[in-house]
């Protein structure tokens, strides 16, 4: 069984610019959580993709934005980067219904 | 809304003494509870949950939490520590379904004395 995969591990970007973030799901999972973790703090949700549609959305604003294509494998976008963005952006999978989140590794994203 | 409380931000014990992470949480429906643990430079690694029956369950590497609905707490314990369980630890709350995510604590790191 796979496990949940990001790429890539870790990421420079420069203020204004934009970034993609990828995530492979469990094997089996069909929906797909992001989350934004600052550095010290706990992650936060973002939004959830099932169905290749967004379903569910934490306090973030429009620039951050996401995808899900049909092998339930995931993006997410991050529009005009500003310097507090930077932080580990965990990817969470599971099952559409399910209660229980299983998490990737991170990306770290470091915006100058 | 819900929202998760971890007392403590940094909690410190000996080698082979008890482990007790505290967490209280507030929800407005019936929670599921998790515990999440996180090494350095890594993800989140789930340590046990509550869905509902059983309030004492059991997890990986040794702890086991309580859920207690009159003291809206789940509290993290394991009986004798040990130098591996240093680590950043994560209460979280969900409402089942997950379309709202998960609702995380501030973390609590551990440290063990040897």
């Amino acid at each position: 069984e796979t496990g949940v995969t990001q790429s890539p591990t870790h990421l420079i970007k420069t203020r204004g610019q934009q970034v993609t973030l990828r995530c492979s799901s469990q094997s089996g999972h069909n929906t797909v959580s992001w989350y934004q973790q600052a550095l010290g703090q706990g992650p936060q949700f973002i939004f959830q993709y099932y169905r290749e549609e967004e379903n569910g959305r934490g306090n973030f604003p429009p620039r951050f934005s996401g995808l899900q294509f049909p092998n339930y494998s995931s993006e997410l976008n991050v529009n005009a980067l500003e310097l507090d963005d930077s932080a580990l952006y965990l990817c969470a999978s599971s099952l559409w219904g399910g209660e229980t989140q299983y998490f990737g590794p991170g990306t770290r994203l470091l915006v100058l | 809304a819900q929202s998760v409380t971890q007392l403590g931000s940094h909690v410190s014990v000996s080698e082979g003494a008890l482990v007790l992470l505290r967490c209280n949480y507030s929800s407005s429906v019936p929670p599921y509870l998790f515990w999440y643990v996180q090494y350095p430079n890594q993800g989140l690694q789930l340590l046990l949950k509550y869905t509902t029956g059983a309030t004492l369950v059991k997890g990986i590497n040794g702890f086991e939490a309580e859920f207690k609905k009159s003291e809206t707490s789940f509290h993290l314990t394991k009986p004798s520590a040990h130098m591996s369980d240093a680590a950043e630890y994560f209460c979280a709350v969900g409402s089942g379904g997950g379309a709202d995510g998960l609702t995380f604590g501030k973390g609590t790191h551990l440290i063990i004395q040897p």
